[in-house]
């Protein structure tokens, strides 16, 4: 079945660099990807998302790569702020469902 | 437009009892899911509801169970708790046909001592 791990479960950055979240999935066939962010005490926050005919897609300070060759996904936040704080996590759709599996998450720390 | 609401936040049981959380979607999507999240094995998917029918199913043992209704409410009961039920139960809903966003309610927190 699928499965999606994280490469880190924790990254510390300087207030101000930027953020590189990884995260690795399993099934070749797997053509829908959201990053989540997730605050203590909240529910899962959509950031962004991403299909598989796309290499890559920007937002608001945030960009999401997608490498299908090695089945990795990266999440790229620009100059980090202490509101970035956070456990993030990569969710993968399972392909022919509306089954997402989840990686572990990583957590933010920004220092200031 | 509003969230996904969940209800109730807090609840706490007692081993053997039951339990039914509700939540209520996104205005317009008509699929929703059900999600556990533990410290030990994170986001687990529970199951999915699509127009009052169950579509999909994850790997949990016959006392979770769930179900949709016809405004797309959806209500997921657990029967004869554990200790190892204590969780935050996530509800998420999508349009669910050909659109695959999925937006998070707050969750419920379940404590079963």
């Amino acid at each position: 079945g699928e499965s999606v791990g994280l490469h880190l479960p924790t990254l510390s950055v300087q207030e101000g660099d930027n953020s590189i979240i990884n995260c690795a999935y399993s099934n070749s066939a797997s053509d829908y990807f959201i990053w989540y962010k997730q605050e203590s005490g909240k529910g899962p926050q959509f950031i962004i998302d991403i299909r598989s005919n796309m290499d890559k897609r920007q937002g608001q300070r945030v960009t999401v790569l997608l490498n299908k060759t090695v089945k990795h996904l990266s999440l790229q936040i620009a100059a980090t702020q202490p509101g970035d704080s956070a456990v993030y996590f990569c969710a993968v759709l399972v392909s022919g469902t509306y089954k997402y599996i989840f990686g572990t998450g990583t957590r933010l720390k920004v220092l200031a | 437009k509003a969230g996904v609401t969940q209800t109730p936040r807090y609840l706490i049981k007692t081993r053997g009892q039951q339990v039914t959380l509700s939540c209520s979607p996104i205005s317009g999507h008509r699929s929703v899911s059900w999600y556990q999240q533990t410290p030990g094995q994170g986001l687990q998917f529970l199951f999915e509801y699509f127009s009052e029918t169950q579509r999909n199913k994850g790997n949990f043992p016959g006392r979770f169970s769930g179900r949709q209704f016809s405004n797309s409410r959806s209500e997921m009961n657990v029967s004869t708790l554990e200790l190892g039920d204590s969780a935050l139960y996530l509800c998420a809903s999508t349009v669910g046909q050909g659109a695959y966003e999925q937006y998070f309610g707050p969750g419920t927190r379940l404590t079963v001592t």
